[in-house]
């Protein structure tokens, strides 16, 4: 079964970290970018990171650049996602996501159902 | 950074009608163009990409019109699992989404 999911969510005061994981089945995974894409409570989606196939290129939404590291192992077919000092306004569900190689078909065919994130004192 | 701007917020449809979904970019984005469905409780789901192009088990009453900065969806012959939010997501650089637009039951 092609799939997704994603663990590691949870309630997190403000300035601490949290890393986020998810887990793919059922398709290759080392052949596709993968994403991270964040929805707020109420609120729209935003792009967070994505990682390049092989792990050799990393980029990053500017609102969490310098914070969130995004990484991925494909030997185990894992996508993570290690989020630093974190603020109220990181509070979102956090899912990944797959797209093709290259920027210009970075669209997301494939997503998981989601991690929630909260960030409160 | 490519701001897309949905319109209406909200669209108030009976089943069985049609419905028809903007999205402006505030550059041009050639097709680069992708559409959402989101169902309560559930992540979204790709509709479109290029544009026009249906993604995999999409129905055709989903059509994907533009280019530039003007695109539209329009779903015609609504059904009941139909009414949802809808986003637009472009591609053309760091991938940014609208808003959304919600199609409620008139």
């Amino acid at each position: 079964q092609v799939q997704l999911v994603e663990s590691g969510g949870g309630v997190v005061l403000p300035g601490r970290s949290l890393r986020l994981s998810c887990a793919a089945s059922g398709f290759i995974f080392r052949s596709y970018a993968m994403h991270w894409v964040r929805q707020g409570p109420g609120k729209g989606l935003e792009w967070v990171a994505v990682i390049s196939y092989d792990g050799s290129n990393e980029f990053y939404a500017d609102s969490v650049k310098g914070r969130f590291t995004i990484s991925r192992d494909n030997s185990k077919n894992t996508l993570d996602l290690q989020m630093n000092s974190l603020r109220g306004d990181d509070t979102a569900i956090y899912y990944c996501a797959r797209s093709e190689n290259g920027y210009d078909h970075w669209y997301f065919d494939l997503r998981g159902r989601g991690t929630l994130v909260t960030v409160s004192s | 950074e490519i701001v897309l701007t949905q319109s209406p917020a909200t669209l108030s449809v009976s089943p069985g009608e049609g419905a028809t979904l903007s999205c402006r970019a505030s550059q041009s984005i050639s097709s680069s163009l992708a559409w959402y469905q989101q169902r309560p409780g559930q992540p979204p789901r790709l509709l479109m990409y290029g544009v026009s192009t249906r993604a995999t088990a999409i129905p055709a009453r989903f059509s994907g019109s533009g280019s530039g900065t003007e695109f539209t969806l329009t779903i015609s012959s609504l059904q009941s699992e139909d009414f949802a939010v809808y986003f637009c997501q472009q591609y053309k650089s760091w991938p940014s989404f609208g808003q959304g637009t919600r199609l409620e039951f008139k």
